[in-house]
């Protein structure tokens, strides 16, 4: 069973940085692009990165560029997204999902989320 | 603000047909496959359709996708409270260089 486990979730300060993994198991980790979406309080999905099956190509939202940085260890089937100077607004339940086709935003399956909390 | 334009919610009796749609533009929708996502209170989202109409295994015929230009349509027939969720379209934005969702849409059972 294909299964995504999201850990390093937690409660910062804004400007302050958190490493969130994803532990992957049940499929061959190597070969799949994966991704971190994000749900907003609102309930809201935003799609935040991308990353390819050997970090040759990776992709960012606007809204991240420039703060978090998305990389994977394939031998360690982890993936892992870097946050820094985090804002209020980065008030989310983060999760990793594998891509089955990006251009098609095909996602699946999804990890169970964890939560960050950006409060001051 | 999502990029893909959703209906806030939608409601229908047991046993009705509900449609759910998704707008976009040529950017994305019109040109790229469309996904659904089905989501319950306190559980991660699932995947319900790719490639605009196809159901993995495990999914029901009462779902069914559908596309027509810059929009696309979820349908649930048969409708059963056990189907009151939220649901999310998402696709590719080929100018953004980013994946887009839509804002989801609360299905209510009456």
């Amino acid at each position: 069973e294909m299964q995504l486990v999201e850990s390093g979730g937690g409660l910062v300060k804004p400007g302050g940085s958190l490493r969130l993994s994803c532990a992957a198991s049940g499929f061959t980790f190597r070969h799949f692009t994966m991704t971190w979406v994000r749900q907003t309080p609102g309930m809201r999905l935003e799609w935040l990165s991308s990353i390819s099956a050997t970090s040759s190509d990776i992709y960012y939202a606007d809204s991240v560029k420039g703060r978090f940085t998305i990389s994977r260890d394939n031998p360690k089937n982890s993936l892992s997204l870097h946050m820094n100077a985090l804002r209020v607004e980065d008030t989310a339940i983060y999760f990793c999902a594998r891509v089955v086709s990006l251009e098609a935003g095909w996602f699946d399956p999804w990890g169970q989320g964890t939560q960050v909390t950006v409060s001051p | 603000q999502s990029v893909l334009t959703q209906p806030p919610s939608v409601s229908a009796a047991p046993g009705q047909r509900v449609t759910i749609s998704c707008s976009g533009t040529s950017s994305n929708i019109e040109n790229h496959y469309v996904s659904w996502y089905q989501q319950f209170p306190g559980s991660a989202p699932k995947l319900l359709l790719y490639d605009n109409n196809k159901r993995p295994s495990e999914i029901p015929d009462r779902f069914s996708g559908s596309k027509s230009g810059t929009s696309a349509t979820l349908g649930i027939t048969e409708l059963q409270t056990g189907d009151e969720a939220h649901y999310y379209c998402g696709t590719w934005d080929s100018s953004l260089r980013a994946g887009v969702f839509g804002g989801g849409t609360k299905l209510t059972v009456l």
